[in-house]
This record gives structure tokens, sequence and C-alpha cells, in this order.
């Protein structure tokens, strides 16, 4: 157990919907990075909030879109799906000043 | 463009086998080095990194990888693999100096045969 969880654990739902990705970091971690894991991408970086505030981007659509809040939780919100957004995504956390991220057990989305 | 590149997609061994997994990255600059497992259905683990000092580290699970700069690799090897290891195995990259952003590469796939 990493200490970073993800909530739901799988999400199953229709083209042109929306959906919530939430993700709680480590106690006291501040960095929280995304990451989406599919068969033809392999897994690449989304998105990372520090303390709040946006920090990098990555490779994410403009139908996707991140927030973390004061409690450090983040929320991935993902919209007007299609099917090729069906994937595992992962949340990450890291310590000020660490390298090492941790990982939650991730959300496997399908879009049908 | 910074790109972690993984030479094998898929390996099978017997177990007791010798195990190395090639991955060589490109990035400007220093870079810190990690190689993930994912057991099967469950989520990314840490076995080893490389920031910097000696260039091979020991990892968990007896795993060690070697860091040969003039060649930009980061190679996994374990002397005798076991049934538990079949998992896949994941090599990435972070530069020192920048947001953190991990750089994956494509995943090898390491079937144990008991």
């Amino acid at each position: 157990d990493s200490g970073v969880t993800q909530t739901p654990k799988h999400l199953i739902t229709a083209t042109g919907q929306r959906v919530t990705l939430r993700c709680s970091p480590r106690s006291g971690d501040l960095s929280v990075y995304w990451y989406q894991q599919s068969l033809d991408q392999g897994l690449q970086f989304l998105i990372q909030y520090y303390n709040g505030e946006e920090r990098a981007k990555g490779n994410i659509l403009e139908r996707f879109s991140a927030q973390q809040f004061p409690d450090l939780h983040s929320e991935l919100n993902l919209s007007s799906l299609e099917l090729g957004d069906s994937a595992l995504y992962f949340c990450a956390s890291q310590t000020s000043g660490g390298h090492e991220q941790f990982f939650g057990p991730g959300t496997r989305l399908t879009v049908l | 463009a910074q790109s972690v590149s993984q030479h094998n997609h898929h390996v099978i061994l017997s177990e007791a086998a010798s195990l190395e997994l090639g991955c060589n990255y490109s990035y400007g600059g220093t870079v810190n080095l990690f190689w993930y497992v994912q057991y099967p259905g469950q989520h990314l683990q840490l076995l080893l990194k490389y920031f910097s000092g000696d260039p091979l580290v020991k990892g968990i699970k007896g795993f060690e990888a070697e860091f040969i700069k003039s060649k930009f690799s980061f190679n996994l090897r374990k002397p005798s693999v076991q049934w538990s290891d079949t998992a896949e195995y994941f090599c990435a990259v972070t530069g020192s100096s920048n947001t953190g952003k991990l750089i994956f590469g494509q995943g090898t796939t390491l079937q144990v045969k008991p």
C-alpha cells in the first residue's frame, strides 16, 4: 500500500459523458501527478499540481482538466468522453524536495 | 525530445534464469532514473532509483541496475528470477531540474515459467 488512494476503482460510462476521478495523496505530500496508461500510448504524464497550483502540463487533452483542493486531494475531470479515452488513470504523490513518486491503485475507465 | 526506450517488449524466462532488461534514455542534462514494476492488477511500485553516486544501484527483491552515462543506459538485472517476478517493468526518467514528471518507456512484460 503506497498511501495514495484513488476512487473509484472502475468506471464504465458512455461516449459524450463527463466523469470525475479522485486522488488523495500520501499524508504531507504536496505534489500530485496524473498519468494515463493505455495500450497504444503506454504511460503518459498528464498534469501536475503542487500545493493547489498547476505546475506542469503534459499530453493532456483540452477536454480534460484537473484541480487540487486545499486539503491537497486532486480531481481529474474528463468530459465529452470518447472511446479512445478508455484507459487506466493513475495519480502519484511526491514529497517536497523528493524525487520518488508513489502511485495509487488507479482508476480503470471504460467508455462504451 | 525526451524519451525512454525499452528494448524488450516481452520476455519469457524459466525460474532461476538470469534477467537483463535494457533501457536507454534521451534527455539533456542531469537525470534521475527509475525502474517501476507493475504486478498483475496492481499499481506501480518502485524497484530502484538512481540519483547520483555509485552507478550500480540495488533495489528491492534482489534487483539491481547499472547507470552507464556514456551509453545513456540504465539496464535492470536479477541473477535468478522467480515465478513471482512475473510482471510488467517500466524504466522512467526525470530531469533533476524539472518539475519531476516521469517519462516512461513502453514497458517490458516478463513472464517467468515455473
